[in-house]
Formats: structure tokens, sequence, C-alpha cells
């Protein structure tokens, strides 16, 4: 069965700092995305960061970058130079096997940014 | 980026009372879109995925007939929720696909409803 695992329910790191959160996935399917989502406690949802199973290169956008461990079915958000915008949920996601677009989501950790 | 809209972001009714959340996608056409649900603290849980012009297809454990989906046109969906109860208080945030990036998903900013 496909499974999402966020093990950190909260975390705090230092402004200016770098953090990780971590996610770990078991699917069967051999092809793959996964997706980190923020959010903040208005509640909608920010498209973060997308990795894709045949991607050669860890993703990166801006302060966000995925620490992707095919091996280890690990996909870690890393966030850089911390800001105190960055206090928020953050969900690990990934599509369901043979449905395309129907997403399992993570239970979330939530971060908060220490100035 | 693609943007999603939901209408009310927040209400409140009285318990036996229908209510009726409208979800919108406002620069794409959404050819699917899903609703979920989600209690404090805790995760999103898919209730249904809806295509435009078919029935939707309703997550194991969630009732129908309870929570009424409608996607009549590619940019408009409709989730009621009939008879509401206290715990039917959520919130409820919708997604918008696009048939040609169909991994992607374009969240609403949330309903939050309560049920007195």
């Amino acid at each position: 069965a496909q499974k999402i695992t966020q093990t950190q329910p909260g975390m705090f790191v230092q402004e200016k700092e770098a953090v990780t959160l971590d996610c770990t996935y078991d699917t069967s399917d051999p092809s793959y995305g996964l997706f980190w989502y923020k959010q903040p406690s208005s509640g909608e949802m920010i498209f973060l960061i997308y990795q894709g199973s045949y991607d050669q290169q860890n993703a990166t956008e801006g302060r966000y970058s995925l620490n992707f461990q095919k091996a280890r079915k690990s996909a870690n958000l890393v966030i850089s130079a911390s800001q105190l915008g960055d206090s928020a949920m953050y969900f690990c996601a990934m599509p369901l096997a043979n449905t395309g677009n129907q997403f399992y989501f993570g239970t979330g950790t939530s971060l908060t940014v220490i100035p | 980026g693609a943007v999603v809209s939901q209408h009310p972001s927040r209400v409140i009714c009285k318990s036996g009372t229908s209510v009726k959340i409208e979800c919108r996608s406002l620069d794409f056409q959404a050819t699917t879109m899903f609703w979920y649900r989600q209690f404090p603290k805790q995760s999103l849980m898919l209730m249904a995925t809806s295509n435009e012009g078919s029935k939707a297809t309703y997550e194991q454990g969630v009732e129908k007939d309870k929570f009424l989906i409608n996607h009549a046109s590619l940019t408009l969906s409709t989730l009621t929720v009939t008879s509401a109860h206290p715990e039917d208080s959520s919130f409820y945030i919708c997604s918008g696909a696009m048939s040609s990036r169909t991994y992607e998903q374009y969240f609403g900013p949330g309903t939050r409803l309560t049920v007195t």
C-alpha cells in the first residue's frame, strides 16, 4: 500500500538558519512524483516544489530544495535561510498509484521560525 | 500560476441546514476537481474526485448523499453539505487539475464550516 510518513510533528529553527523536514514514502509505482506544500495559518495550500522519481537532479526552487534519496525512499525538504514567514505547516504528498492525480498527504510538520 | 477560488471562506450554519461551497478555477480549465476535508492539526483527507460532466467518485467512508458534489463546468465545482451536523464542522479545501498536467493540483484557499 502507498504511504507517506512525516515523523516530525513540530520543528523549530532559528531565523536565517537552514532546516530539513523529513518525508519518507512507500509505493509500488515505478514512476512517481513527490510534492511539498506549505500551509500557513490562513489555510491555503501553497505548492513549493516537485521531484519526479526519474529526475536526475534534486529539485530546487529558490530557498527550497529536495534531498531526494530514491534508494532510501526519502524526499526531505530543505529550507535555507529561514524567514519568519516560513512558519507554517508543511505537507509532503504524492499521487496515488494508478490514479495520476489523486494525492495522498503526509501528516505534516509544523515549522516555527524563531527570531 | 493557476488560481482557484472558494466561496464562502467562512460559514456558520445551524444544525440541519444545508450549505453550498463553490470552487472556481479562475484562469484555467479544471477537468478534474478534488474536495478535501481537514480537521484541526491534521492532514488533508481526500473526500471525492470529480470530472467535469461526470458523477463524482467518493472515497471510502464518505457519504455521497450527505456531501453532494457537482462539477457542472470546467471552471466550477460545488460541494453541498446536506443536513449539516456539528461533526461536519471542518475546513474544506478544493483543488483543480488540468488535463494536460494532471499531476499538478492547484488549491483553493479553503472554507471553514462551523455547524452550531
